[in-house]
């Protein structure tokens, strides 16, 4: 157990909905990431946060968009959904002392 | 641009067999390799984490290399077994500021068979 959750585990939108992921940290890691993994390809960095303020770009349109709040959660926004935003997401969570990062199980995301 | 690649894309061994799987970089300047295992449909889970100042990392019966001049990595696995099948990702962490984004190999699919 890496002590990250995320939900929902699966979600399925319509092209133009907008969604709303969401990822839970352990209590002191002031630094979450989001990736996207398309099926059969690695992870793809999206952003990532460090105390609520994002500190880090992927090759993302700005319709991503994220939050991180105190409590260690954090949220992915995704706008004007696209067939290709069908992917696994992944929310990634580590301390300050630590390089290692801690992934959550992912929410599967299906856009119709 | 930091680019990573896995060979092979996959490897199919019979049961008791060691194998390596290989990872490369193009840009040596990291800060850190990561190992990952991901079940189908699942989450990453951590395996080994090599610092850039490190050869060799060890947790058992995996081992995992670094030859950062060479942009190379291995991952080392003794004694497969069924349970091991799975898909392998290597990543690498550039920089040395707390904004250092993993980027991913697209994956080495094992499969272990009885």
């Amino acid at each position: 157990e890496t002590g990250v959750t995320q939900s929902p585990t699966h979600l399925i939108k319509t092209r133009g909905q907008q969604v709303t992921l969401r990822c839970s940290s352990q209590s002191g890691h002031n630094t979450v990431s989001w990736y996207q993994q398309a099926l059969g390809q690695g992870p793809q960095f999206i952003f990532q946060y460090y105390r609520e303020e994002e500190n880090g770009r992927g090759n993302f349109p700005p319709r991503f968009s994220g939050l991180q709040f105190p409590n260690y959660s954090s949220e992915l926004n995704v706008n004007a959904l696209e067939l290709d935003d069908s992917a696994l997401y992944l929310c990634a969570s580590r301390p300050d002392s630590l390089y290692e990062q801690y992934f959550g199980p992912g929410t599967r995301l299906t856009v119709t | 641009k930091q680019e990573v690649t896995q060979i092979p894309a996959a490897l199919s061994v019979p049961e008791g067999e060691n194998l390596v799987l290989n990872c490369s970089f193009t840009d040596s300047a990291i800060y850190n390799l990561q190992w990952f295992r991901q079940d189908p449909g699942k989450g990453l889970t951590s395996l080994l984490l090599i610092q850039s100042s490190q050869r060799e990392q060890t947790s058992g019966r995996l081992n995992a290399s670094l030859d950062k001049s060479s942009g190379r990595s291995t991952l080392y696995i003794a004694a497969s077994q069924p349970g091991d099948s799975a898909t392998y990702l290597c990543a690498v962490r550039s920089g040395g500021t707390s904004y250092g984004k993993l980027t991913f190999g697209q994956g080495t699919i094992l499969t272990v068979h009885p």
